[in-house]
């Protein structure tokens, strides 16, 4: 099984900042690695699939990186609308896994 | 617009059984494979079972292999998660979702439904 590890798993950062959320595989998995989104309560939406690829009406302030087994995700203009968790995911083999989950605070 | 309504999630006892639906609207459903994914309160997100979009191929964590099966209907545009031998550990938000192609590996799911609540507890 392949193991996402984020980093870090809580950050608390005033609008209008850029964030980045680092995601490590334990072994590499190629581009088959996507982003999503959750806020309380609510159900995951994909922000960036295959690394770098935003999915369709997400803000462009959302990015993505990476190759092989380390990633990032960027916010770039951190807007109050942006406090949620965010997890990576990887399809590169199964079972898929997903990161563990980056709380985001907006101070 | 894509829509996917899970349902079927209530309180069951350690040992027993339930039947998860979700169904789709807005795609042409039998194209797309479909997933189930867990999630525990207050944890994050477990990948539980995917079904190709013919409904040819089926895939299952670890965790629940032998005891949970998924299947589909391409008729009525519903997918399911039969759970047996249901534990404590299973208790979670069970939510479906779509992919982006008909097959499960190298895929994202940009579509999820609502969630449906699993509580097992006696």
């Amino acid at each position: 099984e392949i193991v996402l590890t984020q980093s870090p798993e809580f950050q608390s950062v005033p609008p209008k900042e850029k964030v980045t959320i680092i995601c490590r595989a334990s072994q590499s998995i190629g581009g088959n690695l996507h982003w999503y989104q959750q806020k309380p309560h609510q159900s995951p939406k994909l922000l960036i699939k295959y690394v770098s690829q935003s999915f369709s009406g997400v803000p462009s302030r959302f990015s993505g990186s990476g190759s092989g087994t380390e990633f990032t995700l960027t916010i770039n203009g951190l807007e109050a609308e942006d406090a949620a968790t965010y997890y990576c995911h990887q399809s590169s083999s199964l079972p898929h896994t997903f990161g563990q989950g980056t709380k985001l605070e907006i101070k | 617009e894509v829509q996917l309504l899970d349902s079927g999630g209530s309180l069951v006892q350690p040992g027993g059984s339930l039947r998860l639906s979700c169904a789709a609207s807005g795609f042409n459903f039998s194209t797309y494979a479909m997933s189930w994914v867990r999630q525990a309160p207050g944890k994050g997100l477990e990948w539980v079972s995917a079904v190709s979009g013919s409904g040819n191929y089926t895939y299952y964590a670890d965790s629940v292999k032998g005891r949970f099966s998924i299947s589909r209907d391409n008729s009525k545009n519903i997918i399911y998660l039969q759970m047996n031998a249901l534990r404590a550990a299973d208790t979670a938000v069970y939510f479906c979702a779509k992919s982006i192609f008909g097959v499960v590996m190298n895929t994202a799911w940009d579509s999820w439904g609502q969630g449906t609540l699993v509580t097992v507890s006696s």
